[in-house]
């Protein structure tokens, strides 16, 4: 069976600190990757995808960027963190275009 | 622009009061509809994919059903553990999911 691991579970990071979150998926391959992020009270928001290696799009343009340096593993990374990154960040994979399944999270705040 | 609502924003039920989650959309081409539970401080968790109006979906005391503009989710008589924040979300044709905010609910036993 298909297992996502995320870390880490929780970070609290200075303001203009870096960032790297990872992501991994075990018992598949070639997964579509995900990067979500959901602000309190409010829903899901898309980030990045990838559908291989080093091919990712994004979908909001802000400080963060991903990088897909292995089939199962996504990361999500910033050089300067700001007050407005702070949230729950989420990884999900699917085979295709079918449903997305997510990993538990990492909740970020930024002070 | 695709747009998902849900409402109520929360509900809470006394145990075995059934009700209903509403979600509607406006896509210009529904590929699929998801339907995630998820518990405080977790990522969401799977429920149900409906691809056409009139699909219907069970799952112990759920029901996904769905409309050319809107899915239901019905709990029937819900017991304290169906407490959670249940999410909706569209697939136009497409990777991209577009998320609904989302209805707490919370069951009282």
């Amino acid at each position: 069976s298909q297992t996502i691991h995320q870390w880490p579970a929780t970070l609290v990071q200075p303001v203009g600190s870096p960032l790297s979150l990872e992501c991994t998926v075990e018992g598949t391959s070639n997964p579509n990757l995900y990067w979500y992020r959901q602000a309190a009270g409010r829903g899901l928001q898309l980030l990045f995808y990838s559908v291989g290696i080093g091919q990712i799009s994004s979908e909001v343009p802000q400080n963060l960027s991903a990088s897909r340096p292995q089939d199962r593993q996504f990361i999500l990374s910033s050089k300067k963190l700001l007050l407005s990154d702070s949230g729950f960040y989420l990884c999900a994979w699917s085979v295709s275009v079918d449903t997305q399944y997510f990993g538990p999270g990492t909740r970020l705040t930024v002070l | 622009e695709d747009q998902v609502t849900q409402s109520p924003e929360a509900l809470r039920l006394q145990e075995g009061e059934s009700s209903s989650l509403n979600c509607s959309y406006t896509v210009s081409g529904l590929r699929g509809l998801f339907w995630y539970r998820q518990d405080p401080g977790k990522g969401p968790e799977f429920l149900f994919t409906l691809y056409s109006a009139g699909e219907e979906k069970e799952k112990e005391r759920l029901k996904a059903t769905l409309t050319k503009k809107e899915s239901f989710l019905h709990i029937t008589a819900p017991k304290p553990e169906d407490s959670a924040t249940y999410l909706c979300a569209v697939q136009e044709y497409g990777n991209k999911l577009v998320f609904g905010a989302g209805t707490i609910l919370r069951v009282k036993s």
